[in-house]
């Protein structure tokens, strides 16, 4: 069975230093792999995915994350955290078809001023 | 707009008594699944469904219910018998190709 393991519950970053948030999945197959971000009481948006072609994936709000087959990873950055970055990420991993999705326990990321 | 509709926003029930959550998408996706969601336990699947009048039991069925009499709505049942019942109840449908979700905007329920 595929898993997903997200490295820190909790992250702390300070106002414009970089974010990065890790996910390592476990497949002999390259699944897809997705990033989504859930602010409290609200539903999980999709921020950015990998299926196919360039290993590094771009997102909405400046973030983006670098699919390393090598690695099984596929960690979240970006350059300069916001204080509106605040939320928590899941990491997520599915193969397409009618293939369950399997999602990472998530990460709380706090943005210190 | 194309997206999924989940109703209540937040729902209180007392315990014993069954309760139903809707969810309605007209994204035209084929699958949908219901996750429930506690603090620290990240989004454990419920049910999920490939298509009309089929579904599958996820990790965490024991307690609930589904029906999938149409394409676009997914509700879910809970029960009496689900034991702990207060949470955050998330419904997505995906695309069938890659399994890309997207989610309503979740259900509370907090059972007294």
């Amino acid at each position: 069975a595929q898993s997903v393991t997200q490295l820190g519950s909790h992250v702390s970053v300070s106002e414009g230093a970089l974010v990065l948030l890790r996910c390592n999945y476990s497949s002999s197959v390259p699944p897809y792999l997705f990033w989504y971000v859930q602010y409290p009481n609200q539903g999980l948006q999709l921020l950015l995915k990998y299926t196919t072609g360039a290993t590094l994936v771009k997102g909405i709000n400046g973030f983006e994350a670098e699919f390393k087959k090598s690695e099984t990873s596929f960690h979240l950055t970006k350059p300069a955290a916001h204080m509106s970055d605040a939320a928590e990420y899941f990491c997520a991993a599915g193969r397409g078809g009618y293939q369950k999705v399997t999602f990472g326990i998530g990460t709380k990321l706090q943005v210190i001023p | 707009d194309g997206g999924i509709t989940q109703s209540p926003k937040y729902l209180f029930r007392k315990e014993g008594q069954n309760v139903t959550l809707s969810c309605e998408q007209n994204l035209n996706h084929d699958a949908m699944y219901w996750y429930r969601q506690d603090p620290g336990q990240g989004l454990r699947l419920i049910y999920y469904s490939q298509i009309v009048n089929d579904f599958q039991k996820g990790d965490i069925a024991e307690g609930y219910s589904v029906s999938r009499e149409k394409k676009e709505s997914f509700p879910l049942t809970v029960t009496s018998a689900q034991k702990n019942p207060t949470a955050f109840y998330l419904c997505a449908s995906s695309i069938l190709a890659t399994n890309e979700q997207f989610f309503g905007p979740g259900t509370r329920l907090t059972v007294l």
